[in-house]
């Protein structure tokens, strides 16, 4: 079974604070996503990447960064977190089978 | 623009009965369209994928079925259980566009006993 680890299921952040979200897969699959999710908007994708050291914009990349210096690790990085990040992010990948895998979702309060 | 719009967007029924949810797409061309349910705080899970090509796909008592002619599909669940309540999200993906699926917004679905 594929398996998707998300760090922290819960975190509460001052504004202003440096926040990680970091996402681990246990197959050797290259292709990971973030995306956020709030009620009304559905998800919605931040970043993703397909491979190690690469990177590539989603639809909402304003305000977020990321990191996967190694393949089974990618990170989602809130350089300033500010109140309107308060949402529900979503790590997934994709075995290029059409179907995405999700983690359990990191749900992020930024006060 | 490529949408996907999901109705109704939310919906209860009584344990034991059937229902049916519906999704709308303006993605043209597209290569498969997805649903997937997501319980209360976890991640979503996938129920079906159907191709272009396809009209029907079975999951135990999820069926959903596709129109390509019309663009809508819909996702019927029979029997449901109490642990049917969930969101039920449709997704598509569009041809030659890796990585940028269009999601519909969900349908949360209750089911009292």
């Amino acid at each position: 079974d594929v398996k998707v680890t998300q760090s922290s299921r819960y975190l509460v952040k001052r504004t202003g604070e440096k926040v990680f979200l970091e996402c681990v897969q246990d197959m050797d699959h290259e292709n990971m996503f973030w995306y956020r999710q709030d009620p009304g908007l559905g998800l919605r994708l931040i970043y993703f990447s397909y491979d190690v050291k690469m990177k590539e914009k989603g639809d909402i990349p304003e305000g977020y960064s990321v990191s996967r210096e190694k393949k089974e690790r990618f990170s989602l990085i809130l350089e300033s977190a500010s109140t309107n990040q308060t949402s529900m992010y979503l790590c997934a990948i994709d075995r290029n089978t059409g179907e995405l895998f999700f983690g359990e979702g990191s749900r992020l309060t930024v006060l | 623009k490529n949408q996907v719009e999901q109705s109704p967007q939310s919906l209860i029924i009584l344990e034991g009965k059937n229902c049916t949810l519906q999704c709308n797409y303006t993605v043209s061309p597209f290569s498969n369209l997805r649903w997937y349910k997501q319980d209360t705080g976890r991640g979503p899970v996938s129920l079906t994928i159907m191709t272009f090509s396809e009209n029907t796909k079975s999951n135990g008592r999820y069926t959903a079925t596709l129109d390509a002619d019309t663009k809508q599909s819909s996702l019927h669940i029979t029997a449901s259980q109490l642990s049917d309540s969930a969101s039920y999200i449709c997704v598509v993906t569009p041809s030659g566009n890796t990585g940028k699926l269009i999601f519909g917004q969900g349908t949360t679905l209750q089911v009292k006993p």
